[in-house]
């Protein structure tokens, strides 16, 4: 009983490096979410996936691509990490307007 | 533009001390209020899902109540292991069913 899989669970990059987050969802969910939460900032969406084949901008997007790669699948990359981008990322996943199950996250550090 | 807030930020309780948590909305159109619940280092837990004003659920000690503009969670007499910090979320009309999060509050409650 997975539910939604994140994978790193720990990082660390330098300044410049590249990275892609992985998360998986096995519930045939439509909608996919990815969040970064920060101390006092709450859980901010950078960008989600209503169904395969589509992708929109969330409320923080710059710095950062995804890609629906199937139902399941749903990466966010950073193309070239900075260290505001230090944060704990959060992917999600839902039936259009119920209730979203997350993953455990990944801690990014970005030095 | 569409804005959760949550209050208070902090709750210190004695065991047994009831209260609630308040998250009022402003939205263009509410498709569902969702509640969490995040322990540290973990992703959020889903706990509650309300539609309609005048809706109310209960799970142990706590129950979520719904208005147009707020809704609340009653935490009744509270244990040691409710301290978490809780998150309220929104789901918006013509969002594709993305979630707006509330900054959460974060509950101590001591033994």
């Amino acid at each position: 009983n997975a539910g939604v899989t994140q994978t790193p669970k720990f990082q660390v990059l330098k300044t410049g490096q590249s990275m892609t987050l992985q998360c998986a969802q096995d519930m045939n969910h439509n909608s996919m979410y990815w969040y970064r939460q920060d101390p006092g900032m709450g859980l901010r969406l950078i960008y989600y996936s209503a169904s395969e084949g589509t992708t929109d901008k969330g409320e923080v997007p710059n710095g950062y691509n995804v890609s629906r790669l199937n139902k399941r699948e749903f990466s966010l990359r950073l193309e070239s990490a900075a260290p505001s981008q230090t944060s704990v990322y959060f992917c999600a996943s839902s039936r259009q307007n119920t209730e979203a199950f997350f993953g455990q996250g990944t801690r990014l550090t970005v030095v | 533009e569409d804005q959760v807030t949550q209050s208070p930020e902090a709750l210190r309780l004695q065991e047994g001390e009831s209260s609630s948590l308040n998250c009022s909305y402003t939205v263009s159109g509410l498709r569902g209020l969702f509640w969490y619940r995040q322990d540290p280092g973990k992703g959020p837990e889903f706990l509650f899902t309300l539609y309609s004003a005048g809706e109310e659920k209960e799970k142990e000690r706590l129950k979520a109540t719904l208005t147009k503009k707020e809704s609340f969670l009653h935490i009744t007499a509270p244990k040691p292991e409710d301290s978490a910090t809780y998150l309220c979320a929104v789901s918006v009309s013509g969002n594709t069913g993305k979630l707006i999060f509330g900054q959460g509050t974060t509950l101590q409650v001591k033994p």
